[in-house]
């Protein structure tokens, strides 16, 4: 079955700690992995795009890595801010699927000051 | 920068009665989608729309639904006989030109309430 699953469910970090967020996933055949950041009550937006032969890709303070062997993607966040404090999502995109992406159930990042 | 917008922002309804979420994707997009989150649940595909049709549907998207752009702006969804269960956040998104790496872009979202 094609899923997404992430870890942690939820974490909060003091404001200008670093943090990791992860991602397994089943989904076959792979196309791409996206990271998504949604703040309460809004849309999501797209952080990063990763394909099969990218293993890392940077925005900004993050940084999100991929190996497709393992079928593993983690998103870093460097220098945390409060505006951080947000869901991040991780999506993939399955190939010869059309546009359907397959959602993670995030990870509800908190920042405290 | 341009953006995808909804409306409206929130909408009640009671059960029975349909209902119809608007979207007004980025003007130069070719692809059109629908998603919805239920309350502390993952963001789940309903639908792509491309040329004026359905290219692709999930499960969730029985015949309750339909989707349709009446002119050259607007992409609307329709529930026909809305269930408590419908309740949850509807998302629009568009992309420009359909490639893999194409960005989607989220619009801000509809909140349905059915009572």
């Amino acid at each position: 079955k094609n899923q997404v699953e992430q870890s942690p469910q939820s974490l909060i970090i003091l404001e200008g700690k670093n943090c990791t967020l992860q991602c397994n996933y089943t989904v076959s055949p792979f196309s791409n992995l996206r990271w998504y950041k949604q703040d309460t009550g809004r849309g999501p937006v797209s952080l990063t795009i990763m394909t099969f032969s990218e293993n890392t890709k940077s925005n900004g303070r993050y940084t999100a890595t991929l190996d497709a062997d393992t079928k593993q993607s983690s998103l870093h966040i460097t220098a945390s801010q409060l505006s951080d404090s947000a869901s991040y999502i991780c999506v993939v995109r399955r190939d010869n699927a059309g546009n359907m992406l397959t959602f993670g159930g995030g990870t509800r990042l908190m920042v405290k000051p | 920068e341009p953006e995808v917008t909804q409306t409206p922002s929130h909408q009640v309804t009671q059960m029975g009665q349909e209902v119809i979420l608007r979207c007004v994707p980025i003007s130069n997009h070719l692809y059109f989608y629908w998603y919805r989150q239920i309350l502390g649940q993952k963001v789940e595909f309903l639908v792509s729309f491309y040329n004026n049709e359905i290219s692709e549907k999930s499960e969730i998207f029985d015949d309750q639904f339909s989707v349709e752009r009446p002119d050259g702006s607007n992409f609307t969804l329709k529930i026909r006989s809305t269930k408590l269960e419908d309740s949850a956040m509807y998302f629009c998104a568009s992309i420009y030109r359909g490639l893999s790496t194409d960005t989607q872009y989220f619009g801000p979202g509809t909140r349905l309430t059915v009572l």
